[in-house]
């Protein structure tokens, strides 16, 4: 059964450093991964998709990584700013047709 | 890009009354909505699959009687509290395959029942 393990549960960082976010999954035959992230009492942002077939995808100051053979996804948020300050979730899906499993999320703080 | 719906934002209900959350897919179709609940300071849980034209798969330990889920077409997807308890208070979040297979999230509806 595929778990999705997030490290951290929380996170304070300092306004400007870098820093990295990391998931893991016990099952490497994934379909894709995804990062999201999430603001208190209000939905989910995805952030990016990764296919299995990938090794990164960037968006701005994201970069997600993915090691399928270790079971390993990092999130590297660049130059950190407050408004970055919140959950942010990885999923993973095994098969086109199945749902998301989720991790629990790391709780990111961006001190100004 | 794909757009997804939801509403109400938060409502707050009367303990024994139901309650209907819809979610709409605003600008592509939707043959598969998921529902998903989050309780505070966890992670989101899977209630249930909804696909057009069938019955929901709901996941174990969710009473299909008491959350049901009709998608009847292929922009809306409804899930109706029924009968609710203050423990049914929560964040509930549907969820839509969006084309370029990714996911699209509604904005997600706060339930207080009191």
């Amino acid at each position: 059964k595929q778990e999705v393990t997030q490290i951290p549960a929380a996170l304070s960082v300092p306004e400007g450093e870098n820093l990295v976010l990391n998931c893991s999954f016990t099952d490497s035959a994934i379909y894709n991964l995804q990062w999201f992230r999430q603001d208190p009492g209000k939905g989910l942002t995805s952030l990016l998709l990764i296919q299995s077939s990938q090794r990164e995808q960037t968006s701005g100051r994201l970069n997600a990584s993915l090691d399928k053979s270790s079971g390993r996804s990092t999130l590297y948020i660049a130059a950190s700013q407050p408004g970055d300050s919140a959950t942010y979730l990885c999923a993973v899906k095994e098969d086109s047709n199945y749902q998301l499993i989720w991790g629990a999320g790391t709780k990111l703080i961006i001190k100004p | 890009g794909a757009v997804v719906s939801q509403h109400p934002s938060w409502v707050i209900c009367k303990s024994g009354t139901s309650v209907k959350i819809e979610c709409r897919s605003l600008d592509f179709q939707a043959t598969t909505m998921f529902w998903y609940r989050q309780f505070p300071k966890q992670s989101l849980m899977l209630m249930a699959t909804s696909n057009e034209g069938s019955k929901a798969t709901y996941e174990q330990g969710v009473e299909k009687d008491k959350f049901l889920i009709n998608h009847a077409s292929l922009t809306l997807s409804t899930l109706t509290v029924t009968s609710a308890h203050p423990e049914d208070s929560s964040f509930y979040i549907c969820s839509a395959r969006s084309p370029g297979d990714g996911y699209t999230f509604g904005s997600g509806t706060r339930l207080t029942v009191v």
